[in-house]
């Protein structure tokens, strides 16, 4: 079975530019998470998606952070205009829905430096 | 309070030693409770997961909850190098995961 697919793996950009990651869950998961990771840290929740609608987008930071999951199944996580502070590593993980008993499985990560 | 308190490390531990890593949490909904891996470079990868109090073993790998103390713990038996790596502990209820900070294990051979 395939696992979280996360493109691209790394990205170095300058502050103030733009930048999107892509994330394609396993299949029939209908949960959709992305995390920010960010150096020394646990990984905190910035977007859930239950099949395309959001569950919970309390910790993103609206005014420079999207996200969308059309369709209920790939996902592209934006920022603009990016920030020192966003660099991090950003996980998507799905599940196959949200009960409490279902486990998380996280992609590989991309991983993000603002300069 | 942060949810889930994890000293970060580093820990470094000689091969064949037992590893201990602890968390404390807060707020006693109903939740599991959950153990992940993370090699560098790495998505984090489950490890065990747990509800009740009291241990679970999987190989090498004891998983201990004592919801008393709002404690859990994660035993390695026989560490070896390839156990080197940052372990997660996470805990979660209803949709919601939330992660301590990881604590880094290094294991020399």
């Amino acid at each position: 079975e395939a696992g979280v697919a996360q493109s691209p793996r790394y990205k170095i950009i300058e502050k103030r530019q733009s930048v999107a990651f892509w994330c394609n869950p396993i299949s029939g998961h209908a949960t959709l998470y992305w995390y920010q990771q960010i150096l020394g840290q646990g990984p905190k929740l910035l977007i859930q998606f239950q099949n395309n609608g959001v569950v919970d987008d309390s910790q993103l930071p609206k005014d420079r952070f999207s996200a969308e999951r059309l369709k209920g199944v790939d996902s592209t996580l934006k920022i603009q205009p990016a920030k020192l502070e966003d660099s991090a590593v950003y996980l998507c993980a799905s599940s196959l829905g949200p009960a409490s008993g279902n486990t998380i499985y996280f992609g590989e990560g991309s991983w993000l430096t603002v300069v | 309070q942060k949810e889930v308190e994890q000293d970060p490390g580093p820990l470094s531990v000689p091969e064949g030693a037992i590893v201990s890593l602890n968390c404390t949490y807060s707020n006693s909904a109903f939740q599991y409770f959950m153990w992940y891996r993370q090699y560098s470079r790495k998505g984090p990868e489950l490890l065990m997961y747990t509800y009740s109090s009291g241990n679970k073993e999987d190989g090498r790998f004891t998983a201990q909850v004592d919801k008393s103390s709002k404690y859990i713990s994660l035993f390695i038996r026989d560490s070896q190098p390839s156990d080197s790596a940052t372990y997660l502990c996470a805990k979660k209820y209803g949709n919601k995961l939330v992660f301590g900070a990881g604590t880094i294990l290094r294991v020399k051979s």
